[in-house]
């Protein structure tokens, strides 16, 4: 089964506000985390990475906080705007194994005007 | 710098017939990976590549799937006597290294199965 999973579905937000969207794995023994942004009708488009010497790391107005200790990741998104309306998926990478990205189902963003 | 090109963008096949996705990675990237997303769902990893071999396979199905990536040329997914149940959304990603870097996506190929 997933070992990625997601505690909302859906998130909805006003223009200007700050946007957090949560995932939980299960596998301790993953070590690479990536958040993706998905699009209708597109690829997914990375948006930031964490590993997991790393407890924080910021980009332009993102920020991808990871706590090991309940095995939780979240995406924060500053000054949300319409544009950031997608589904939002996190993907862990497992240390030792295969390559292969481990997927959550998604959260999906709306931001309303 | 092109991106991941996936082609065809849309396919349409009939029960039986084959289905190839083609796939050219990032330039400068030598691995690859092709994922599966159905509707409303994440993506599920199928297959790992580098030049001329397989790496990882173990979310392919046993029977009627396929995939290369030839010395020369784009990656290449096939999927034999294609059933209903294949229509989904077929994602091939690549990456420069292949540890603990970020996989760059394609847009897809929407497989239909009539």
């Amino acid at each position: 089964g997933e070992s990625v999973g997601l505690h909302l579905p859906t998130l909805s937000v006003q223009e200007g506000d700050n946007s957090i969207i949560n995932c939980a794995y299960s596998n301790s023994a993953s070590d690479y985390f990536i958040w993706y942004k998905q699009e209708s009708g597109k690829g997914p488009q990375f948006i930031i990475d964490i590993r997991s010497n790393m407890d924080k790391r910021q980009g332009q107005r993102v920020t991808v906080l990871l706590n090991k200790t309940v095995k939780h990741l979240s995406l924060q998104i500053a000054a949300t705007q319409p544009g950031d309306s997608a589904v939002y998926f996190c993907a862990e990478l497992t240390r030792g194994g295969s390559e292969k990205l481990v997927f959550g189902k998604g959260t999906k963003l709306t931001v309303n005007p | 710098n092109a991106g991941v090109m996936q082609n065809p963008r849309h396919l349409v096949r009939r029960r039986g017939q084959e289905a190839r996705l083609r796939c050219s990675p990032m330039k400068g990237h030598s691995h690859v990976y092709w994922y599966r997303q159905l509707p409303e769902e994440g993506l599920k990893f199928m297959v790992y590549l580098q030049k001329e071999n397989i790496i990882d396979e173990s979310g392919m199905p046993k029977e009627r799937f396929s995939a290369e990536f030839p010395k020369e040329g784009p990656s290449i997914l096939r999927i034999q006597q294609v059933v209903r149940g294949d229509s989904a959304a077929y994602f091939c990603a690549s990456s420069r290294t292949g540890f603990n870097q970020p996989q760059h996506f394609g847009d897809g190929t929407r497989l239909s199965i009539l």
